[in-house]
């Protein structure tokens, strides 16, 4: 099994829909990064979490420690989030990566 | 724009080639991690530096090695190249270890 894993793998939606990624680690962490990578390759920090939830535009992430559980939410989905999306834990001087969730949003 | 900066953009060698792939972090960032990126692997952390000393290692080959100068950027070296080994490399900066990470643009290696 996976130290990560991130779900669903590939994600389809019309413009407008509201978006739900997870990611379930097995590691302890003292912190989890969302990053985003669009198909030119380059990759973004969204998030960085220890507790709770954060919100930054459209985007809002949570984690729930206990559960080792955390969720990326997209409201009011657009084209231009297109993009994979990569959850990575933090614990122990060591960070691990899911495997990635692509979303392709359609106009 | 993050911030950090990754030269070359594009590097191709041959097999049991050395590179040195560099990195400049973002302004007052003292951490600089480096990652891998390939496509049977997905992306995995390599090392990390804090203010000129090794912080943590990941899944570092043998035939790696990386280190942080004064100035703060870094270098990460690969010698004996493989096939294997053409993947993108990323660096990133942060304050310190529980800070939002950033990402430069990445060196995409090919090992021919």
């Amino acid at each position: 099994k996976n130290e990560v894993e991130q779900s669903p793998q590939n994600l389809t939606a019309q413009e407008g829909e509201f978006i739900t990624i997870n990611c379930s680690y097995s590691v302890g962490i003292s912190a989890l990064h969302w990053l985003q990578q669009h198909p030119g390759g380059g990759i973004v920090s969204l998030f960085m979490l220890s507790s709770g939830k954060k919100k930054h535009g459209r985007l809002i992430a949570t984690i729930n420690i206990q559960e080792k559980h955390s969720s990326l939410h997209i409201t009011a989905s657009h084209p231009r989030d297109s993009a994979v999306y990569i959850c990575a834990p933090y614990g122990n001087n060591d960070m691990r990566f899911g495997a990635g969730t692509r979303l392709t949003v359609k106009p | 724009d993050s911030g950090v900066t990754q030269t070359p953009k594009h590097l191709i060698t041959a097999t049991g080639q050395r590179v040195t792939l560099r990195c400049s972090p973002r302004s007052g960032d003292l951490s600089v991690y480096w990652y891998q990126q390939s496509l049977d692997q997905g992306l995995q952390f390599l090392i990390q530096y804090y203010n000129g000393e090794e912080r943590a290692k990941g899944n570092i080959l043998e035939r790696f090695s990386a280190q942080q100068f004064p100035d703060l950027h870094s270098e990460l070296n690969l010698s004996s190249l493989e096939l294997g080994d053409s993947a993108l490399y990323f660096c990133a900066s942060s304050v310190d270890h529980s800070r939002t990470l950033h990402f430069g643009n990445g060196t995409r290696l090919t090992v021919t």
